[in-house]
């Protein structure tokens, strides 16, 4: 079966300093990975998405940047955090294999910037 | 890009059927209408997908207009562990965009 794992769940750094969240997905062959943030009651936004071994995506303009070393990893980056970077952020994978199929969410990390 | 819209809430009471309306009205051919849901604290969850035709399983049903420009999302009976905000999202066929874009879904509150 496949699993997706996301850590670290909870994580408080300072501003300026840099970030790195690691998600792996278990099980599957070349899948399709995304980044996403949510704000405190908002809804999801995509950040980054990725079809294949460095290839990426980006959807806004920001001091993220995202990497996919691997087929199965996909790393999420910042080298100098901003308060404003604060949220919840999400892992998802969905196969690309038949025409569309149901995506996979990871269980998330709340990163705080203080 | 097709988008998606939805009532930012909703509430229902315990054991009755909860009917929640997506519109997307900019639908294209190949854009599969998929729903999520996302209890607190957690990442979303699929719950069911659908093209042209009406679909069930064992978390919901998913009504879909004839001319795909809305549809609903059936929960035949609403627990309290339904309470969640529930995302309708258009994602079109991977060879054409594999992209995967959320709106600010309905937030479906569930009385005792």
């Amino acid at each position: 079966s496949q699993t997706i794992h996301q850590w670290p769940a909870t994580l408080v750094q300072p501003v300026g300093s840099p970030l790195s969240l690691e998600c792996t997905v278990e099980g599957t062959s070349n899948p399709n990975l995304y980044w996403y943030r949510q704000a405190a009651g908002r809804g999801l936004q995509l950040l980054f998405y990725s079809v294949g071994i460095g290839q990426i995506s980006s959807e806004v303009p920001q001091n993220l940047s995202a990497s996919r070393p691997q087929d199965r990893q996909f790393i999420l980056s910042s080298k100098k955090l901003l308060l404003s970077d604060s949220g919840f952020y999400l892992c998802a994978w969905s196969t690309r294999v038949g025409l569309n199929t149901e995506a996979f969410f990871g269980q998330g990390t709340r990163l705080t910037v203080v | 890009d097709a988008k998606t819209t939805q009532p930012n809430s909703m509430e229902s009471n315990e054991e009755e059927p909860v009917h929640l309306p997506c519109n997307h009205s900019t639908i294209s051919g190949t854009d599969y209408i998929h729903w999520y849901r996302q209890l607190p604290s957690q990442g979303p969850e699929y719950v069911i997908h659908g093209l042209t035709s009406n679909v069930n399983n064992r978390m919901a049903s998913l009504a879909i207009a004839e001319d795909r420009k809305s549809s609903t999302l059936i929960l035949h009976r609403a627990t309290l562990r339904d309470a969640a905000v529930y995302y309708c999202i258009l994602r079109d066929v991977p060879y054409n965009n594999n992209d995967m874009r959320f709106g600010a879904g309905t937030r479906l509150t569930v009385k005792p």
